[in-house]
Formats: structure tokens, sequence, C-alpha cells
């Protein structure tokens, strides 16, 4: 199938932002996604952005998507110890019955 | 609101046996997803329904694998006979219609321990 690939790792300093970067190959994506995945818990989602939109604010969380290069990335203001967690860049497409695409996740360790 | 609901959370068996997993969809929700999570990988989609129709099995290895979703509502995976690599989360997700707008809620998922 197509490739969305991830950093494997992130570590930031609580109260600093923390950006996680993902790039896809499916020049049919529709939407984008960022799933976030604690401990020994499900995948939760947190916000995704529409193929035709570039940006996307929800409170503390920034979506940027470059749909020219393939690339989409998460901004986490003021990061907090809570924010520890795998997050996970998914993509989806109509032809796919919008069924998720996922990279292999960005695991996050926010220090104090 | 129940979320979605999967049984067991932990299975361990030994390679060769057949084993099941259980998922029950957010109430209301007409597409369920099953997907498959190794070991530090991202889920993999295994299987989609819309109602009771399988509409996406092509990822799903049908010589040991099967699914069913009898009257729309929950649903069942089954491998058999598992083998060493069957070893995975086992995750089901549901959502209202299956557009790429609808959230697709994720389940706990069942962890699949083959011996």
């Amino acid at each position: 199938g197509e490739d969305v690939e991830q950093s494997l790792f992130l570590s930031v300093r609580e109260g600093d932002s923390s950006v996680i970067n993902c790039t896809y190959t499916d020049s049919s994506s529709t939407y984008l996604y960022w799933y976030k995945q604690e401990p020994g818990a499900g995948l939760q989602l947190l916000t995704y952005i529409f193929s035709n939109m570039d940006m996307k604010q929800d409170q503390r969380l920034t979506v940027l998507l470059n749909k020219k290069d393939k690339h989409l990335s998460l901004r986490i203001a003021d990061t907090q110890t809570g924010d520890s967690a795998i997050y996970f860049c998914a993509e989806s497409a109509a032809n796919s019955g919008y069924a998720l695409n996922f990279g292999k996740g960005t695991s996050l360790l926010v220090t104090p | 609101e129940a979320g979605v609901v999967q049984s067991p959370r932990y299975k361990i068996i030994e390679k060769k046996q057949p084993v099941a997993f259980w998922c029950n969809p957010i109430s209301g929700h007409n597409t369920l997803y099953w997907y498959r999570q190794n070991l530090g990988q991202g889920p993999e989609l295994l299987i989609r329904y819309e109602n009771e129709e399988a509409v996406d099995d092509s990822q799903l290895p049908k010589d040991r694998f099967s699914a069913e979703r009898l009257k729309g509502v929950d649903s069942t995976l089954k491998i058999q006979p598992a083998e060493l690599g069957d070893s995975a989360v086992y995750l089901c997700a549901s959502s209202l219609a299956g557009e790429g707008a609808d959230t697709q809620y994720f389940g706990p998922g069942t962890r699949l321990t083959v011996l």
C-alpha cells in the first residue's frame, strides 16, 4: 500500500512546543489524521484535516498540511508530561472506503 | 455512551490452536473495521464492513482468518490455526457511515500471544 512515514522518537522538555512530522505518498489522500495512543489504551483521534486545507488549530494543537510536498505536521504547544504517548499519522481516501493507513508512530517523551 | 467493546482483552494460545475475538461497535455505527497492530507498528486494516457486508477484505489472510458481522452489529474475527506471527493487538473500530470526516472510534484491542 501507500507509505506513511514518521520519525520514531521525539523528546522535549515540559513547557516547550513539540512538532511531529509525517510524509505520505498517496496523492488521492482526502483526509489526514493524528491519533494518540497511550500505553495499554486504544487509539484516540486528536484531530484531522481535509486535504484542501493547509492549517487547522484546535486549542494546543496546530496541524499544518503541505499538499504539494505531501507533508503533515502536528505542533503541540506548551507540552505537558501527560502528552507523552505514541502519535500516529494516518491518511484515508475515498477509493479505499476511508480505511485508515497509518504510519509507524512517533514516540513522544516529555521530560520535566 | 458506551465505546467500542472488545473481548477478550488478552489471549495466550499455543500455535495451531484456534482463537476468536469479539467486537461490539458503538450503537448506530454502520461501518466496522478490524485492524492488526504489530509491535512497534501502526495498525493495518484487515477487513471493513458496511452493515453486514464485508466491502474490503483484500488484506485478510483468508487461508486462516475469517470474520463475520451477523445482523450488522457485533463482529467476530477468527484465526484457525494460529501461527507465531499472528501475535499482535487486534483492534476493532467503528464509524457512523464510513465517511472520511466520520471519526473512527477504536476499542482497547485484544492482545494475542501465540506460543
